[in-house]
């Protein structure tokens, strides 16, 4: 059962180089979405997708881009990585209703230096 | 917007006692879920229990039960028989018709032997 799948798990950028975060899910989720997590400040929402080909800013939007481009995958690009960015990135799909559990992925670790 | 607040940043309690973790948080909406999710060194996220606002009956699942007062916006999680196992990050998250779910800051709890 594989559920939802982050790729890469670790990865260390160096400040301006840029990368993509892909997840997958196989449980056909109409919802997906990407979080941070920082210590002190829990989960904080950077993008989210109601569905393939839409996407919306959450929380925290700036210096991330997203694409729903197929159901099943949610990218988190980073254009321009600076060491703001240094966290632990989280991906989730639900079902697209009020008491939809989100399911989440195993995390990535993210090191701008 | 909508805030979740979790104020005690960490807990400690003593195998097989009980402890609650507070959660406050804000919102204009009627209608909407409130969800405990545990997140072990692991970094996985698991759901705990969810909470349904219309529902005046708190949601029980064995040892843990929550205390949701919806006229104080107040959702608190009881651990009853604490374990070992039970050690972990616990997340307050609020979600509403918008569909985004909304995180507190976190409680780590430490279960003492």
């Amino acid at each position: 059962n594989a559920g939802v799948t982050q790729t890469p798990k670790f990865r260390v950028l160096k400040t301006g180089q840029s990368m993509t975060l892909l997840c997958a899910q196989d449980m056909n989720h109409e919802y997906m979405y990407w979080y941070r997590q920082d210590p002190g400040m829990g989960l904080r929402l950077i993008h989210y997708s109601v569905g393939e080909g839409t996407t919306a800013k959450g929380e925290v939007p700036d210096g991330y881009n997203v694409s729903r481009l197929k159901k099943q995958n949610f990218l988190l690009g980073l254009e321009s990585a600076a060491p703001s960015q240094t966290s632990v990135y989280f991906c989730a799909s639900s079902w697209g209703s009020l008491t939809g559990e989100l399911f989440f992925g195993e995390g990535s670790r993210l090191t701008v230096l | 917007a909508q805030t979740v607040t979790q104020s005690q940043p960490e807990m400690s309690v003593q195998e097989a006692e009980t402890v609650t973790l507070s959660c406050t948080y804000d919102t204009s909406e009627s209608d909407y879920y409130l969800f405990w999710y545990k997140q072990p060194p692991s970094r996985q996220m698991i759901l705990v229990i969810r909470q349904e606002a219309y529902k005046q009956q708190n949601a029980t699942e064995n040892r843990f039960s929550v205390n949701f007062q919806k006229a104080a916006k107040s959702f608190s999680l009881k651990i009853s028989d604490s374990q070992l196992g039970d050690a972990a990050m616990y997340f307050c998250a609020y979600r509403s018709r918008g569909n985004k779910l909304v995180f507190g800051a976190g409680t780590i709890l430490r279960v003492k032997s």
